[in-house]
């Protein structure tokens, strides 16, 4: 009964190299957030999926990020060319979906921290 | 000791004091909000939740109250542990119908003094 699995755990690229981030959801779940952390920050909405879907992209930068969760497999979020500001930590959850029970509560894997040199 | 949420400012408290950790949200339409308590280097875990017809909710050893006219929450945890050292955020939400995004502060550090 795992739960929110995300890897790699720690990431370092250099600038201008490509970071993929990607995220199992809890058995069960359909629906994915992917959330930047700052240090000293709270979390910042970057995209929320469902399968094959996205849903809400308002919190992603227009360039270099794009995230997809396919029929099969994990979420990915994706930086191309990254720069010192991405990064942070990038934390996924899931939830079950907006119909059914506890579908608000979000559970959250431990975060992927991209350094970027 | 209490302190306002939203800057990410730090509330230090002795073991087995009362805690109390504030937070002002914004959107007036948020209808449900939730705590998560998140621990150095891991993801944010849920503590409790309150909708918004509601004014108080208690869980063990932590209560939460809502005040909806002046758009405040509190989380008081009782009898504070070491183990309760964390940062905490609080996060609203509007449910119902379409995509629902849960909004975070910036949270509040909470350091427990043994």
């Amino acid at each position: 009964n795992a739960g929110v699995m995300q890897n790699p755990r720690h990431l370092v690229r250099r600038r201008g190299q490509e970071a993929r981030l990607r995220c199992s959801p809890m058995k069960g779940h359909s629906h994915v957030y992917w959330y930047r952390q700052l240090p000293e920050e709270g979390l910042k909405f970057m995209v929320y999926l469902q399968k094959e879907n996205i849903i809400d992209e308002s919190g992603m930068p227009k360039e270099r990020f794009s995230a997809e969760f396919p029929k099969e497999g994990p979420s990915i979020l994706r930086i191309q060319q990254v720069v010192r500001g991405d990064s942070a930590a990038y934390f996924c959850a899931s939830s079950p979906g907006s119909r059914r029970a506890g579908a608000n509560v979000l559970t959250f894997g431990a975060g992927s921290r991209l350094t970027v040199l | 000791g209490e302190s306002v949420g939203l800057h990410l400012p730090t509330l230090s408290v002795q073991e087995g004091d009362n805690s109390i950790i504030n937070c002002a949200y914004s959107n007036s339409a948020s209808d449900y909000f939730i705590w998560y308590k998140q621990e150095s280097g891991k993801g944010p875990q849920f503590i409790i939740d309150i909708r918004s017809n509601m004014d108080k909710r208690q869980g063990q050893r932590v209560t939460v109250l809502l005040n909806k006219t002046v758009k405040h929450l509190s989380l008081q945890i009782a009898a504070t542990q070491p183990g309760d050292s964390a940062v905490y955020f609080c996060a609203e939400n509007i449910s119902g119908g379409g995509s629902y995004i849960p909004t975070f502060g910036r949270g509040t550090s909470l350091i427990v003094h043994p």
